[in-house]
């Protein structure tokens, strides 16, 4: 089955606790991107990613790293989280920029 | 700098009625709108438009885009309780190739 798969799907950790959140794509899409969406203010682009090696930094890239190293895996990561990271996070793909998006099922992250 | 606007925010109907949610943009080498639907969890497709004046249409639902006057409008006949959700438009284009702009949703609510 064609899918974007993102882990965890919950996580609760604590200010300055690095951590990742994994994606992965199955459909040889070459576009991957990130998101966070709160409340009243849609979905806000993090990075992005045209093909492997090549990543971009999207609205909202202060405090995010990510990596493409391989075409199908595009991790997020926080090395030093704050609670104002605390959103809901969407990882999608596309066969390329300005086309449809197959997202992922979103990870709820709880900065304390 | 890239902006995506919709309106109204939020929008409550009973079942039956006919909604229209819009969608202006502020884009750069525009490439292509999009519009998702989010129900619980992540955002799914409903039309892609790139050239102005052409209706999508699936359904009950039909989207029309004026690239001249820089909008896209959502229509929805006959809406059911079903069609509750959140609507996104999203715009491809901006200096960099990659980026995409979400607007910041509308949410629907359609009671029986």
């Amino acid at each position: 089955e064609a899918q974007v798969t993102q882990n965890p799907r919950y996580l609760i950790t604590v200010t300055g606790k690095k951590l990742t959140v994994t994606c992965s794509q199955n459909m040889n899409h070459e576009y991957m991107s990130w998101y966070r969406q709160d409340p009243g203010l849609g979905l806000r682009q993090i990075y992005y990613s045209m093909n492997v090696e090549v990543t971009d930094k999207g609205d909202v890239p202060e405090g995010y790293k990510v990596s493409r190293k391989e075409k199908r895996n595009f991790p997020l990561i926080l090395e030093s989280p704050s609670p104002n990271q605390t959103s809901l996070y969407f990882c999608a793909s596309s066969p390329g920029q300005g086309v449809k998006l197959f997202f992922g099922s979103g990870t709820q992250l709880s900065v304390l | 700098e890239d902006k995506v606007v919709q309106s109204p925010l939020s929008l409550v109907v009973h079942e039956g009625d006919t909604v229209t949610l819009n969608c202006s943009y502020e884009v750069t080498n525009f490439r292509s709108l999009l519009w998702y639907k989010q129900e619980k969890k992540a955002p799914t497709f409903l039309f892609m438009l790139t050239s102005s004046g052409i209706e999508k249409k699936s359904g009950r639902l039909s989207s029309i885009l004026d690239k001249k006057e820089l909008f896209s409008i959502l229509n929805i006949t006959a809406t059911q309780t079903g069609d509750s959700a959140v609507y996104l438009c999203s715009n491809a284009g901006g200096t960099s190739y990659g980026k995409l702009t979400f607007g910041q949703g509308t949410i629907l609510t359609v009671h029986p």
